[in-house]
């Protein structure tokens, strides 16, 4: 079946560092990737998303890239603060009518050490 | 804004007994799915539904059963529930080709 690997599961960086987290997906009609931070003891939330017609999209200090042909997709977090330390979790979904399943990576806890 | 509401944050209850989780939202979106969180493993998605009454598998369906009998509520049941349910229990709605709205969270323990 479908699967999104995400790597790695643990990153640590120091404040102000980069940090870069890498997902892979199995299907190759996925085309909506969606990025959700989950902080300790609350609920996903989307951060950035990007659909397959788009190689790169920014969000001030936060990008995602898309390699179709490769099926990777990457989030970019760029002067990292103490506040973005999160769990973050990757998806891949097929869009193609409004009925659909995500299929979601099983997360990468990031600490930002100050 | 979108708000997804699961009844309870915390639940206790013991091995056997039929549980029930709720989950409402508030912007009559046509999705809404159950998922489970465990350490390591992500979220993986029980069961989902794109209609009043119609309900699809995920890919943890077994020992789990839903009901949405009105668009904006969707119920997840432990039919006889065990301690390997133990877990963390997110609901999600999603409107259109919008991103997944989340609820707060139920975290469970089958005793």
């Amino acid at each position: 079946g479908e699967n999104v690997e995400q790597h790695p599961s643990t990153l640590s960086v120091q404040e102000g560092d980069s940090a870069v987290i890498k997902c892979t997906y199995s299907d190759s009609a996925s085309n909506y990737f969606p990025w959700y931070k989950q902080e300790l003891g609350k609920r996903p939330q989307l951060i950035i998303d990007i659909r397959s017609n788009v190689g790169e999209k920014k969000d001030q200090r936060i990008a995602v890239t898309l390699n179709k042909t490769a099926k990777h997709f990457s989030l970019h977090i760029t002067e990292t603060q103490p506040e973005d330390s999160a769990v973050y979790f990757c998806a891949a979904s097929r869009v193609k009518t409004s009925y659909d399943k995500v299929i979601f990576g099983p997360g990468t806890s990031l600490s930002v050490i100050p | 804004d979108v708000k997804v509401t699961q009844s309870s944050r915390y639940l206790v209850k013991r091995t056997g007994e039929k549980v029930f989780l709720e989950c409402v939202q508030d912007m009559d979106h046509e999705n809404m799915f159950w998922y489970r969180q465990d350490p390591g493993l992500g979220l993986r998605l029980i069961y989902f539904s794109y209609d009043v009454k119609m309900k699809e598998k995920g890919d943890i369906p077994e020992g789990y059963s839903v009901s949405r009998e009105k668009k904006e509520r969707f119920s997840l049941i432990l039919e006889s529930a065990s301690t390997n349910q133990t877990s963390m229990y997110l609901c999600a709605s999603r409107g259109g080709y919008q991103p997944q709205h989340f609820g707060d969270g139920t975290r469970l323990s089958i005793l």
